[in-house]
Parts: structure tokens; C-alpha cells; sequence
């Protein structure tokens, strides 16, 4: 399968603990973003990357939140201390080129429920 | 405010019959819109995607609409199947920046 690959599917966690997600783009696609999708509503853009640049943060990202794409390929979501209301999934996408108009594929993503 | 709304909010169908999804804008300024399939538990497939000169234009049993003046965009399908049951969302990106702004999506129902 060539597609993006996210880890771990489903995540159970209790309050307060430390979680981290990582997701595997599309071989060769340089940008990669972050995306949350609680029930019933569309995905929230969280963050993007160029490469290993991460050139922008949604207000949505508090400082409990933290992503990382060291090499430009693989990227990891790290959160901590989480809360109740992290609860959601959380979507990985990427795409390739400069153009505004390129397609992102998005991974099956990662349900995280916080108990 | 950027902000992109869909309605209905959800939708049931007989298999067979046509259906329309809407979708209104106010992003500003406006690079291109996107329909997006999201099948219950996965990431969403891209439909179709439309840019400021395009009127309309068919994926198969799929046919979006975009009237730039109205930033308005409609989704309508075809011959409905029980695979069409999802969410439908569309999702604008802004000219001015790599930002997209999702809608809540329309989820569709189509009953046998």
C-alpha cells in the first residue's frame, strides 16, 4: 500500500497522560499536514509542512501540541497531558509540489479518545 | 471570517434517485474548491476540484457546479448506489496561503 499511513488506528489514553501519533506520507510528497475531525464536523487544519519545515500552526495547536518532521519524510503529533476534549481524530495528509491546486491524500487517521 | 457551509446537514435517499449537496463560501481571496468522500472511519477521497474559471465538471456519476460570483458550489449525483453513502464535504483553499477550510460535510444515506 502506497498511500499515507498513519499509527495508531485507535488510541484509548487516560487524562493527563502523554500521546504521540505518527504518520508515513506518500513517498516523495513534500508537504504534509495535520488535520483534527470531531464527530459530525469537517476536518481542522492543525499544521502543515514543506519538507521538514513546518511553515504554519493553526491557533488550534496549543502549546500542548507539538509536531515534528525531522527528515521531510515521516512526521510525529506529540500531545501532552491530554484532555477530554483532544478527543477526536486526528488526520494525516499529503501532496506533492508547488501548486496551490495539488491533491492531498489523507490517511485513514487516528481515533484518540481520552478517558 | 473564512467559512465554507454545506447543507443539508444530512440527507436520505432511495437507491436510484439523484440528489443535490450545496455548499456556500466566504473565503477570501479564493484559490480553488474541493469535493471530498469520506466513507464512515476513513480519510477523505477527493471527488472533484474546481478553480475559479471552471462552471462544472463531472467525475463519472458525480457533477460539481461552482458559480464564483455566489461562492457557491454544488455537488449533485447521479443514480445513487448504496456506496455513495458518506460524508460529503467541500472544502475551499485560500489564495492566501496553503490554509483549506473544511465544511461540516453533508451525510448522505442511500437506502435500498
Amino acid at each position: 500500500d502506497t498511500g499515507v499511513s498513519q499509527d495508531p488506528r485507535h488510541k484509548i489514553t487516560k487524562r493527563g497522560q502523554n500521546v504521540t501519533f505518527r504518520c508515513d506520507p506518500i513517498s516523495e510528497h513534500n508537504r504534509l499536514y495535520w488535520y483534527r475531525q470531531t464527530l459530525g464536523q469537517g476536518p481542522e487544519f492543525l499544521t502543515y509542512f514543506q519538507n521538514e519545515a513546518q511553515l504554519e500552526k493553526s491557533r488550534l495547536l496549543s502549546d500542548r501540541f507539538s509536531a515534528e518532521r525531522p527528515k521531510g519524510s515521516f512526521s510525529t503529533l506529540e500531545i501532552q497531558r491530554t484532555e477530554q476534549g483532544d478527543s477526536a481524530m486526528y488526520l494525516c495528509a499529503s501532496s506533492f509540489g508547488q501548486d496551490r491546486g495539488a491533491e492531498a491524500f489523507f490517511g485513514q487517521g487516528t481515533r484518540l479518545t481520552v478517558v | 471570517k473564512n467559512q465554507v457551509e454545506q447543507s443539508p446537514q444530512s440527507l436520505i435517499i432511495l437507491e436510484g434517485k439523484n440528489c443535490t449537496l450545496q455548499c456556500n463560501y466566504t473565503v477570501s481571496p479564493f484559490s480553488n474548491l474541493r469535493w471530498y468522500k469520506q466513507d464512515t472511519g476513513r480519510g477523505p477521497v477527493s471527488l472533484t476540484i474546481m478553480t475559479f474559471s471552471e462552471n462544472t465538471k463531472s467525475n463519472g456519476r458525480y457533477t460539481a457546479t461552482l458559480d464564483a460570483d455566489t461562492k457557491q458550489s454544488s455537488l449533485h449525483i447521479t443514480a445513487s448506489q448504496l456506496s455513495d453513502s458518506a460524508s460529503y464535504i467541500c472544502v475551499v483553499r485560500s489564495g492566501g496561503g496553503f490554509k483549506t477550510i473544511f465544511g461540516a460535510g453533508t451525510r448522505l444515506f442511500v437506502k435500498a
